[in-house]
C-alpha cells in the first residue's frame, strides 16, 4: 500500500483479554517501530524491528507485551492480559533504511486501545 | 538516555509567526526531526536537521544548534489548519536509530 496500515482503529477489550494489533508497513521498509502514545503526550518507544530481527524492546512496558514480524514484513504486537493503565494509541512507523542510517519514519493512524 | 524538551501549549493568531522551541540532552546525536499530530491523527513528517543551521520548507523553517542541544519550528502566515501538537524528536547516535519523542507541543490557532 501506499502507507503504514494499522488494523484495527479502535479496540475495546475487557480487563484481562488478550489483544493482538496489526501493523502493515510501507513496502520495502526495513526498519519497524512501534510506540505507545498516552493522551496529550508525545509517543513513547516500545519496540523496533529490522526486518525480520527483532533488534530493540527495551521499551516494552512488561513480559505481558509480545511483538514479532515473521517475514521481514507485517508486525503483530500482542499484549496479554490486559490491564486499563494499557489504554493508549499505539502508533506503528516504519522507515526505508536500517542501522546506521537514521531516515523519516512514516506513521500510520494508530489503534485506540480502551481496556474497560 | 534521552531528555527532551518543550513548551506543552502555545497560542498564536491567524496569519502571525510562531516559534516552537525544543531542547534536548542525549547520550548521542543523529539528527532531529519536527512531527505534526492533527488530533486523533498520525505524526507526519515536517523536517529534518542534522547539520547547524537553519532548513527552510515553505512556511516551515527549522534551526538546530547541536552544540547548544537546541532546535526551533518556525511557522510562518499562520493558518487555522496549523492547529496541531508540534513533536521535536531526537535520533541518538551510536547504533541507536530509534527516534526519541518529546512530549509535543499543542499550537492553537485563533481567527
Amino acid at each position: 500500500g501506499a502507507g503504514v496500515s494499522q488494523s484495527p482503529r479502535y479496540k475495546v477489550a475487557k480487563r484481562g483479554q488478550d489483544v493482538a494489533l496489526r501493523c502493515d508497513p510501507i513496502s520495502g521498509h526495513v526498519s519497524l517501530f512501534w510506540y505507545q502514545q498516552a493522551l496529550g503526550q508525545g509517543p513513547e518507544f516500545l519496540t523496533y524491528f529490522q526486518n525480520e530481527a527483532q533488534l530493540d524492546k527495551s521499551g516494552l512496558p512488561s513480559d505481558r507485551f509480545f511483538a514479532e514480524r515473521p517475514e521481514g514484513s507485517v508486525s503483530t504486537l500482542k499484549i496479554q492480559r490486559t490491564q486499563q493503565e494499557d489504554s493508549a494509541v499505539y502508533l506503528c512507523a516504519s522507515s526505508l533504511n536500517g542501522q546506521g542510517a537514521l531516515t523519516e519514519a512514516f506513521f500510520g493512524q494508530g489503534t485506540r486501545l480502551t481496556v474497560v | 538516555g534521552q531528555n527532551i524538551d518543550q513548551p506543552t501549549e502555545m497560542t498564536a493568531t491567524e496569519g502571525a509567526i510562531v516559534q516552537i522551541n525544543c531542547t534536548y540532552q542525549t547520550s548521542g546525536f543523529n539528527g532531529l526531526f519536527w512531527y505534526q499530530q492533527h488530533a486523533g491523527e498520525a505524526p507526519t513528517f515536517l523536517s529534518y536537521n542534522v547539520l547547524d543551521g537553519l532548513e527552510e520548507k515553505g512556511r516551515f523553517s527549522s534551526f538546530l544548534s547541536r552544540s547548544k542541544g537546541y532546535s526551533y519550528l518556525l511557522l510562518k502566515e499562520l493558518q487555522m489548519k496549523d492547529s496541531a501538537s508540534y513533536l521535536c524528536a531526537v535520533g541518538p547516535a551510536g547504533g541507536s536509530y530509534i527516534p526519541t519523542f518529546g512530549r509535543g507541543t499543542s499550537l492553537i490557532v485563533h481567527p
